[in-house]
């Protein structure tokens, strides 16, 4: 089946800096990714939406400036977090839909978890 | 706003029993998803079902689709230790678009 790969799977960083996670189709291509962030024992909250070749379309309530989102291929996505502070600490989550035969269906990455001391 | 409500939040249980989880909606999806998320890994699709009234099994695990597309069930028989993990129901409006999450079930389950 479709697999989405999401690099780093853990980060550890200090206040104040920016971190940058990835997330790859590896085998399809995909023109939207999805961002999620996800609290303990709670469920997915979509953060944005990636559209490859144009600006992120962000949900309400998330800070643009704050979660810089880039897909600049269609395999490709990136979620920088910036400035990083300790309430940004979380587990980030994408994901991406093959389309195709498989339009109804999303694959999500494995997840990363970033913890800002 | 588009909301999924998801039921129950937390179930524990003990092996042999059933269960099942609901997930309800005043809005009509085009698809929704089942998947099961363990801790610190993503979520990993069940099923996606997309008709009204359809009705999809996988093992021990059986999914309906509400006759409107409102709503939709999970039923889980005899049940074993394996299953625990977090359940999660989500809607699409659109073919490839975003989807609306429910709450999640954490699912428990002793042997």
């Amino acid at each position: 089946g479709a697999v989405v790969s999401q690099h780093p799977s853990r980060v550890i960083c200090k206040s104040g800096t920016s971190v940058k996670i990835e997330c790859r189709s590896l085998d399809f291509q995909a023109t939207t990714m999805f961002w999620y962030r996800q609290f303990p024992k709670k469920s997915l909250m979509l953060m944005a939406t990636s559209n490859e070749g144009s600006k992120a379309t962000y949900e309400q309530g998330v800070e643009k400036d704050k979660f810089l989102i880039n897909h600049a291929s269609l395999t490709l996505s990136t979620l920088t977090v910036t400035s990083a502070h300790p309430e940004d600490s979380s587990f980030y989550i994408c994901s991406a839909p093959p389309g195709g035969y498989a339009k109804n269906i999303q694959y999500f990455g494995a997840g990363t978890r970033l913890s800002v001391l | 706003t588009q909301l999924l409500e998801q039921s129950p939040q937390f179930l524990s249980i003990q092996e042999g029993e059933n269960l099942t989880v609901y997930c309800n909606s005043s809005s009509v999806f085009s698809s929704l998803q089942w998947y099961r998320q363990e801790p610190g890994e993503g979520p990993v699709l069940l099923v996606t079902v997309v008709t009204g009234g359809e009705v999809k099994k996988l093992k021990r695990l059986t999914f309906q689709f509400g006759d409107a597309r409102k709503d939709s069930s999970l039923h889980i028989t005899a049940a074993q230790p394996g299953d625990t993990g977090l359940y999660l129901c989500a809607g699409a409006h659109n073919q490839g678009g975003k989807l609306i999450f429910g709450q999640g079930t954490e699912l428990s389950v002793k042997p």
